[in-house]
């Protein structure tokens, strides 16, 4: 199975900060989405990403968060000023595979104190 | 109404059971459905695409209904490692577009 990868697996930040989540979605592949999963919930998009631009938004996605791919191969979720309610598990995904399914990387879990 | 709904669950069955689960979803213009497990603070991994022709794979039969926007799952013969909450997963576009996931439903296999 295609494997993603995402860096750290946990980050704890004080509400406000800057926070930066990273993933190395599968090689050679050119879609990419962040989904987040608020603990005891449901896996909600936010993003899509295509030919390093975004080709879809949910609208949590707001103003504060944006992604990013700057060097190729890692591809970034930046959330500017961090909420409490941004407390989640921050899921990597990356599009591979005849059947055209996505497959997701391990999560980085965020903690907004 | 939800735009994915499954079972509430949680299902609890013994090990050798056959255990079912149900998933509808509201949008007609759905391309493609999945079913994805997810362990407790896990990612979802891909248990099994879905068609309208029905597919297998060893204890596992994935059925879609595109006229009733109905998809099941059925478990046979369940395993302790079974265990897990089970996600049906539908997309608007076929490939590159957005999932969406039901709540999930949560299935315990007991000795």
């Amino acid at each position: 199975e295609p494997e993603v990868t995402q860096t750290p697996s946990h980050q704890v930040t004080q509400m406000g900060q800057e926070v930066i989540l990273r993933c190395v979605p599968i090689s050679n592949h050119l879609y990419f989405y962040w989904y987040r999963q608020i603990l005891g919930q449901k896996v909600e998009f936010l993003v899509s990403f295509y030919n390093n631009e975004i080709s879809e938004k949910s609208e949590i996605f707001d103003d504060q968060f944006s992604v990013e791919r700057p060097d190729g191969s890692n591809f970034t979720l930046k959330i500017r000023s961090t909420k409490l309610e941004d407390s989640a598990m921050y899921f990597c995904a990356g599009l591979a595979g005849e059947q055209e399914t996505q497959y997701f990387g391990p999560g980085t879990r965020l903690l907004v104190l | 109404r939800k735009e994915v709904e499954q079972d509430p669950g949680p299902f609890n069955v013994p090990e050798g059971a056959t255990v079912a689960f149900n998933c509808t979803y509201s949008n007609s213009a759905s391309q493609s459905f999945f079913w994805y497990r997810q362990d407790c603070r896990k990612e979802p991994k891909l248990l099994m695409s879905v068609y309208s022709s029905g597919n297998e794979d060893g204890r596992f039969t994935a059925q879609l209904n595109r006229a009733s926007q109905y998809i099941s799952l059925l478990i046979r013969d369940s395993k302790l490692s079974d265990s897990a909450t089970y996600l049906c997963v539908v997309n608007k576009v076929r490939g590159a577009g957005k999932s969406t996931f039901g709540d999930g439903t949560t299935l315990t296999v007991k000795p």
